[in-house]
C-alpha cells in the first residue's frame, strides 16, 4: 500500500548526541514536511521540501537539519544544538509543490525522548 | 505570526448526538483551509480541503462549511459514534505562503 513510513517509532537521545529520524514515502509526492508536536500546542513546521535537493526552514528550524537527496526520502536530524528535543515528530507529504490546496498525508510519528 | 484558534478544546458527547466545532483564522489573504482527523495511535487523516467562500463539503456523517470573509469554518458530525472519537485539527494557509498553520485541535470523545 502507498504511504509514509517513519522510523523508529520511539527514539532516545543522550545529551550532546545527534539523532536522525527517517521518513520515506512511496506516494510519488513532490512535497515533504516535518512537524513537531508538544503538549497543548498545534503542529509546528520544522522544515519542508518541495523538490529534490531543495528545502526551506519552517517556523522552528533551529537545532534541526534535513536533506532531500531522493524524492521518496526526507530524513530529519535533531542536533545537539536543539535544547529541548523531547517531542512527537510527524512527517507528511503532499502532491502540491506550491502547497495549500492538496491534503497532506502523514506518517505515524516518532516520539523522541532525552535520556 | 498567524493564529488559528479551535474551540472548544475538548468535548464529550453521547452516542447519537450531533455536534459541531469551530476553527477561526485570519480573514485576509485566504488561500485554503484543511480539516484533519487524528485518532489515538494513528496518523492524522485528511477530511477536507476547502478553498472557496461558502464551500460546504461532506464525507459520510461529517460535513464542513467555510466563511472566508469572517474567518471561520465549522465542522459538523451528525449522529456521533464512538469511532468518531479523535482530535480534529484545522490548518490554514494564506495566499503566497507555502506553510500550513495548525490549530491546537478539538478533542472529541463519544460515549457509548
Amino acid at each position: 500500500d502507498g504511504g509514509i513510513t517513519q522510523s523508529p517509532k520511539y527514539l532516545f537521545r543522550k545529551e550532546g548526541q545527534n539523532v536522525t529520524l527517517s521518513c520515506e514515502q512511496n506516494l510519488n509526492h513532490d512535497a515533504m514536511y516535518w512537524y513537531r508536536q508538544d503538549p497543548g500546542q498545534g503542529l509546528r513546521l520544522i522544515y519542508y521540501s518541495q523538490i529534490v535537493n531543495d528545502f526551506q526552514k519552517g517556523d522552528i528550524a533551529e537545532g534541526y537539519s534535513v536533506s532531500r537527496e531522493k524524492k521518496e526520502s526526507f530524513p530529519l536530524t535533531v542536533t545537539s544544538a536543539q535544547k529541548n528535543p523531547t517531542a512527537f515528530y510527524l512527517c507528511a507529504s503532499s502532491t502540491s509543490r506550491v502547497g495549500g490546496n492538496q491534503p497532506q498525508h502523514f506518517g505515524d510519528g516518532t516520539r523522541l525522548s532525552i535520556l | 505570526i498567524l493564529n488559528v484558534e479551535q474551540s472548544p478544546q475538548s468535548l464529550h458527547v453521547q452516542e447519537g448526538d450531533s455536534t459541531n466545532f469551530t476553527c477561526s483564522f485570519p480573514s485576509s489573504n485566504f488561500y485554503a483551509l484543511h480539516w484533519y482527523r487524528w485518532e489515538t495511535a494513528k496518523s492524522p487523516e485528511a477530511l477536507f480541503v476547502m478553498t472557496l467562500n461558502g464551500d460546504e463539503k461532506k464525507k459520510g456523517r461529517i460535513s464542513a462549511t467555510l466563511n472566508t470573509k469572517e474567518g471561520y469554518s465549522y465542522l459538523y458530525i451528525k449522529g456521533s459514534q464512538p469511532e468518531d472519537s479523535a482530535t480534529y485539527l484545522c490548518a490554514f494557509i494564506q495566499g503566497g505562503s507555502e506553510k500550513l498553520v495548525f490549530g491546537k485541535g478539538t478533542k472529541l470523545t463519544v460515549n457509548p
